[in-house]
């Protein structure tokens, strides 16, 4: 299948701080991205749709001032979580999709944000 | 609001026992029902999918049952293995793709 690539795996940052998670398609160009959110023991959730190019469409109840989606190429997608307080600690995990026709999304291992 | 219902939380099933898992849903807009399987700190990873002009599909010892009039539809793990102990997802797509996840459901394959 194809591969996605989250990094970091797992970040500690001090709140008030940014921090940038990135997603990369490896070995195919990834039309749509999705970003999702995972606190333990729960379910995804998701945040944002992205399209290369284009402005992330956020699902009601995400600040997209605070979650910053860019998707500039067809295998890089980038979520940057701005001035991070703890309660934005969670497991975020990105998705990618291959085309519009395709609709099996392709998940990235996760990252892991830890804000002290 | 959860959009996709999936039931149990948890379930504990001896080794070479049969796992079952169920997720009903409410749109019908939706065209595509993935299962995916996920370990402590890892990503989902996909296991088996459906498409609702399908009732089953089987991929191993995995099995998806579909019934489009109830809108439901389950996962049947046979032979269930230690190794198979994870958290299982059920998901729902429409044509854009955005997948919503039911609750999840723990498993746990004893010896």
């Amino acid at each position: 299948g194809a591969v996605v690539s989250q990094h970091p795996s797992w970040v500690i940052c001090k709140s008030g701080t940014s921090v940038k998670i990135e997603c990369r398609s490896l070995d195919f160009q990834a039309t749509t991205m999705f970003w999702y959110r995972q606190f333990p023991k729960q379910s995804l959730m998701l945040m944002a749709t992205s399209n290369e190019g284009s402005k992330a469409t956020y699902e009601q109840g995400v600040e997209k001032d605070k979650f910053l989606i860019n998707h500039a190429s067809l295998t890089l997608s980038t979520l940057t979580v701005t001035s991070a307080h703890p309660e934005d600690s969670s497991f975020y995990i990105c998705s990618a999709r291959d085309s519009a026709e395709n609709t099996e999304a392709f998940f990235g291992q996760g990252t892991r944000l830890t804000v002290v | 609001q959860q959009q996709v219902k999936q039931s149990p939380q948890s379930l504990i099933v001896q080794k070479g026992g049969i796992s079952i898992i169920n997720c009903a849903y409410e749109n019908t807009a939706f065209d595509y029902f993935p299962w995916y399987q996920q370990f402590p700190g890892k990503g989902p990873a996909l296991l088996i999918a459906i498409r609702p002009d399908v009732s089953e599909k089987k991929e191993g010892r995995f099995t998806i049952s579909f019934n489009k009039s109830a809108k439901q539809f389950s996962l049947h793990i046979m032979d269930s293995q230690p190794g198979d102990s994870a958290t299982y997802f059920c998901a729902a797509s429409d044509s854009w793709g955005k997948l919503q996840f039911g609750a999840g459901t723990q498993v746990v394959v004893t010896p």
